[in-house]
């Protein structure tokens, strides 16, 4: 009963350094989707995945870019990290569209210096 | 545009004391709406979601919700508040059928012994 799996759960980069943060569900849900939390903010979409083979724009998707690589999993990449994209990183899925709710992993703290 | 406005960051209550954390919305179009917890260093959870029919909504550990349409408001109350409901809430609306849930910026309850 892992649910959604994030991974790293902790990571520093530099600024201009890449990365790929990691997401997997085990609940055969369709959508999947990345947020981001900022203190005062609530949680902001960044990119989401109605289903395997479809992403789309979120409220806050310059300097990230996705992939849906299988039903399972939904990747985030940082191309080139900046101190504005210090953040937690959340990851959920769903089994269709909202009216189910959300799973949430359990979150990636990036610190870009 | 949808948006969600909690109107309390933080609120402070005594255990075993009710306690109302309050949610109003803006949507032009039909919604279903979710209030969600997150306890320290955890992803967030579902803690009960409004769809259609009753107005009010309850979760298997005391808390409900009421929809009320004219107000656009959604708040999540319980009558007696133990220490461990201490955690962030967050309330959040999508459109019905949609993919892009907004979340409200989160109230931190603090249940003081």
């Amino acid at each position: 009963n892992a649910g959604v799996t994030q991974t790293p759960k902790f990571q520093v980069l530099k600024t201009g350094q890449s990365m790929t943060l990691q997401c997997a569900q085990d609940m055969n849900h369709n959508s999947m989707y990345w947020y981001r939390q900022d203190p005062g903010m609530g949680l902001r979409l960044i990119y989401y995945s109605a289903s395997e083979g479809t992403t789309d724009k979120g409220e806050v998707p310059n300097g990230y870019n996705v992939s849906r690589l299988n039903k399972r999993e939904f990747s985030l990449r940082l191309e080139s990290a900046a101190p504005s994209q210090t953040s937690v990183y959340f990851c959920a899925s769903s089994e269709l569209a909202d009216s189910y709710g959300y799973t949430f992993g359990s979150g990636t703290r990036l610190t870009v210096v | 545009a949808q948006s969600v406005t909690q109107l309390d960051s933080q609120v402070p209550v005594f255990e075993e004391a009710p306690v109302e954390l309050r949610c109003n919305y803006s949507s032009s179009v039909s919604v279903y709406l979710f209030w969600y917890v997150q306890y320290p260093n955890q992803g967030l959870q579902l803690l009960l979601k409004y769809l259609s029919g009753s107005t009010l909504v309850k979760s298997i550990n005391g808390f409900e919700a009421e929809f009320n349409k004219s107000q656009t408001s959604f708040h999540l109350r319980k009558p007696s508040v133990h220490i461990s409901d201490t955690a962030e809430y967050f309330c959040a609306v999508s459109d019905t059928g949609g993919f892009k849930t907004i979340f409200g910026a989160g109230t931190r309850l603090f249940v003081k012994a």
